[in-house]
């Protein structure tokens, strides 16, 4: 069964860094461009990047929001895609979820809450 | 960036009826569009995929159409399970942007 879960969310202070993972099983990862969206409190889903598959060249994406603070990565050995969250700011605040750039595959999600 | 005008924001229907959502693209984005279904505290599923492909397992009164910068997604017959909001989504320019979700809510 395929499958990803996500890890590493939790409450952080505002300019503080947190990593979060994701870890994907049951479909071949390396093939797959794989991306991370959040969703903050009541409102709607928005993409904070991707990553394209090492076939692909690897290249990376990143929204303008978090474009300088955020990172996303890969490791293909691990089946993992990371997202390396810097100067964590309040808006941060929401539901990550991983999933697949074709938007079939998404994880249960992991709350990140940026509070003082 | 490509905008995503999604309409209406709320929708208020009874089983047995036919819904429909708008989403406009700000510029062309082909058929690179998808649907999803999000319900409380879960994550959104694929429901329609390239503007009008229905993704496995989705029941056919699940439907979409369009192309350019004006998609349709349409569910007819609601059943109870299908109260629920839906977004639209661009993936032309791998920014994949959302639309405003469409809260769809019994009448």
């Amino acid at each position: 069964e395929e499958q990803l879960v996500e890890s590493g969310g939790g409450l952080v202070q505002p300019g503080r860094s947190l990593r979060l993972s994701c870890r994907a099983s049951g479909f071949t990862f390396g093939d797959y461009a794989m991306s991370w969206f959040r969703q903050a409190p009541g409102k709607g889903l928005e993409w904070v990047a991707f990553i394209r598959s090492k076939t692909h060249g690897g290249t990376t994406g990143h929204a303008a929001s978090v474009k300088g603070r955020f990172t996303i990565s890969r490791d293909d050995s691990n089946s993992t895609v990371y997202l390396q969250m810097n100067s964590l700011k309040i808006d941060d605040t929401a539901v990550y979820y991983c999933a697949d750039s074709s938007g079939y595959y998404w994880g249960q999600g992991t709350r990140v809450t940026v509070s003082s | 960036d490509i905008q995503m005008t999604q309409s209406p924001s709320s929708l208020y229907a009874s089983v047995g009826d036919r819904v429909t959502i708008s989403c406009q693209a700000s510029q062309d984005i082909k058929n690179y569009l998808n649907w999803y279904q999000q319900k409380p505290g879960k994550a959104p599923k694929l429901l329609i995929y390239h503007a009008s492909n229905l993704e496995t397992g989705v029941p056919s009164r699940f439907g979409g159409s369009g192309s350019g910068t004006d998609f349709t997604f349409t569910i007819n017959s609601l059943q109870p399970e299908d109260f629920a909001t839906y977004y639209c989504q661009e993936y032309g320019d791998l920014l994949y942007t959302f639309g405003q979700g469409t809260k769809l809510e019994i009448k």
